[in-house]
This record gives C-alpha cells, structure tokens and sequence, in this order.
C-alpha cells in the first residue's frame, strides 16, 4: 500500500524566508510520480510540480526547488523568498504508474503561514 | 485555458437526500477521478474512469454511485446522505497514456457539500 507522510503540520515564516516542506513516502512500486499541490484559502487544488520516480535530477523553477532522493523515500519542496500569497496548504501526493487512472494518494498536508 | 467544472459550486442537503455532482473535464482529457476532502484533512480518492470504464476504486461508500457518459462528463451520485459526508468534493481530470504514462491530475475548483 501507498503512504505519504508529511510530518510538518504548519509553518509559520516571515516573508523572504526560505521555506522547505518535508515529505516521505512508502511504496512497493519500482516505477511512480511524486507530486506537490498547493491549496490556498479559497479551496482549489492547484498543481505545482512532477517528478518521476526515474528521475532524481533536482530542479529549480522560479522560487520553487524539489529535492527528491529515492535512497530515503523523500521528495521535499523549497520555496525560496516566500510571499505573503504563498500562504496556503501543501500536498505532496504519490501515483503508482498504471496504463491509466492513476489516484493520487496525498499526505496530510502542511500549512505555511507567511507573516509580511 | 479551459479548467475542469464542477457544478454545482455548493449544496445544501438535508440528511437521507440524494445528491448529484457533476464534472466536465478538461477538453480532450480521457480520464476523470473523484476525491472526497473532509475538514483540515487531505483529499481522499473516491473512484476513477477511463474511457468512460471505471479504473480504479478507493474508499467509496455503498450509498456512492458514479459514472462517465460518453461526452466524458462525469456524475457522482450520493444517497442516504449522512452528516459525515459533508465535505469538499473534487473532479480531477488527465490525459492518460496506454503506455502507463502518469500525467498530472488538473483539479476543479471542488463542490462544497453541507449535510444537515
């Protein structure tokens, strides 16, 4: 069975801090996808990146980074300079790779408070 | 760019009612999945269809019944509505590959469902 396990219920920083989410995942599946969604106040489930589980390469886009290492089971999301808008909760979610109808299994999500 | 629909945005049900939810994916995509968001909990996936088959099935109740219609809209069908099922209830379409390819789920903005 799948599992995510984001074990930072909240975060609270100040606006430009670094903010960096920490996500852990357990699956029996050689072959998945890691995700990371953002669900602001208003309640929208907003897509933020992918990453497949054969593709460890770390990246950078804009102010967000990922950091996924297949040795720990970890897929964690930095969002660099933070803003006041980035104040919202963070999913990071698990697909195994199926021919089609891929369900996400979520974490419990944190919630990043950025304070101005 | 064209999003996924939900409709309606909200409902109010008394318990034992009925209660239908409708989804309209995004153009073109194939597949449509269901989760269920209980309050300062992570989406829950529900079910999901394919080429109008369903393909996957998680935690849906008995009283739960769903479908895709041929013009790949989907309907989540709710009878015996409980207090417990109040909850925001999202539509996520993707654009799956034969070959096990894991696109990203694109959300809709959800249904908010209140039971009383």
């Amino acid at each position: 069975a799948q599992k995510v396990t984001q074990a930072q219920t909240e975060i609270s920083v100040v606006e430009k801090e670094d903010v960096t989410l920490d996500c852990v995942y357990e699956t029996r599946d050689t072959t998945y996808y890691l995700f990371w969604y953002k669900q602001p106040p208003s309640g929208e489930l907003v897509f933020l990146i992918r990453r497949n589980s054969f593709d460890e390469q770390n990246e950078i886009s804009g102010r967000y980074s990922w950091n996924f290492q297949k040795s720990t089971s970890s897929f964690n999301f930095t969002i660099t300079a933070s803003q006041v808008v980035d104040s919202a909760v963070y999913f990071c979610a698990l697909s195994e790779a199926r021919a089609a109808g891929n369900k996400l299994t979520f974490g419990g999500g944190t919630r990043v408070l950025v304070k101005p | 760019a064209a999003g996924v629909i939900q409709s309606p945005r909200h409902l109010i049900k008394e318990k034992r009612e009925t209660a239908t939810l409708k989804c309209y994916p995004i153009p073109r995509h194939d597949t449509v999945y269901w989760y269920q968001q209980g309050p300062g909990q992570d989406p829950q996936f529900l079910i999901s269809f394919y080429e109008k088959m369903q393909s996957d099935k998680g935690s849906i109740p008995d009283r739960f019944s769903a479908q895709q219609f041929s013009d790949y809209h989907s309907e989540l069908n709710m009878s015996s509505l409980e207090l417990g099922d109040s909850a925001l209830y999202f539509c996520a379409s993707s654009l799956n590959l034969r070959t096990g390819s894991s696109d990203e789920q694109f959300f809709g903005p959800g249904t908010r469902l209140t039971v009383l």
